[in-house]
């Protein structure tokens, strides 16, 4: 079973620019969660979709934003970027959000802002 | 709210010595336990879970028992190779009405020598 995906793998903006991160999940799971990870602060949880309903979103500014698909596809765009939103953004998929089940990850990509 | 916290690294050791990672947490509940485990240029990729007190996970020589009294979850091996050298994090995840997220600690980057 192929596991999740993201693309692009590498992505380099400017200040103010805007980006669209994409993310297919393992076929059969319906949760995906984005986290961030930057060498400051961790890892730190973005949103959580399930069934195209953001379910929870963590304590990020309103320029993060995100989807889900009826596919289970999910995007997340960041708008007016920022030197600080350069970071890996990780995408991980589980079956349902239920604690019990494993999330598993994406490799990420790598965003990087000028 | 919930955290986790692990030990500060790095650690380095040599091939063939024991590893404990130590890992605590604080929860409003009982929550699910992970280790995942990150290779350079890599995402996550799970390591092993427990899902309740004294469950007891275990893959590829490593185990780590939910001990709900201590509320650890700590990480051991008995004999680590070159090849476990990564960065290791620690994680909860806990149901919170309708969604869950992982929570995860600062990671302990861990090198294995000759």
């Amino acid at each position: 079973k192929a596991g999740v995906t993201q693309t692009p793998r590498y992505l380099i903006k400017t200040r103010g620019q805007q980006v669209t991160l994409s993310c297919s999940p393992i076929s059969g799971h319906r949760s995906v969660s984005w986290y961030q990870q930057t060498p400051g602060q961790g890892l730190q949880f973005l949103f959580e979709y399930f069934s195209e309903t953001q379910r929870n979103k963590g304590n990020f500014p309103g320029r993060f934003s995100g989807r889900q698909f009826s596919n289970s596809r999910s995007e997340m765009n960041v708008s007016t970027l920022e030197l600080g939103d350069s970071a890996l953004y990780l995408c991980a998929s589980s079956l349902t959000p239920t604690a019990a089940d494993t999330q598993y990850f994406g490799p990420g990509t790598r965003l990087t802002v000028l | 709210g919930n955290s986790v916290t692990q030990m500060e690294g790095p650690v380095t050791l040599s091939e063939e010595a024991f590893l404990t990672i130590n890992c605590t947490y604080t929860a409003t509940g009982y929550p699910s336990l992970f280790w995942y485990v990150q290779y350079p240029g890599e995402g996550l990729q799970l390591l092993l879970k427990a899902t309740k007190a004294d469950d007891k996970g275990s893959n590829k020589g490593f185990e780590a028992t939910y001990r709900k009294e201590t509320t650890s979850f700590h990480l051991e091996k008995g004999s680590v190779q070159v090849s476990d050298s990564a960065v290791y994090f620690c994680a909860l995840r806990l149901n919170t009405g309708t969604a869950s997220k992982l929570t995860f600690g600062t990671g302990t980057r861990l090198q294995v020598t000759l």
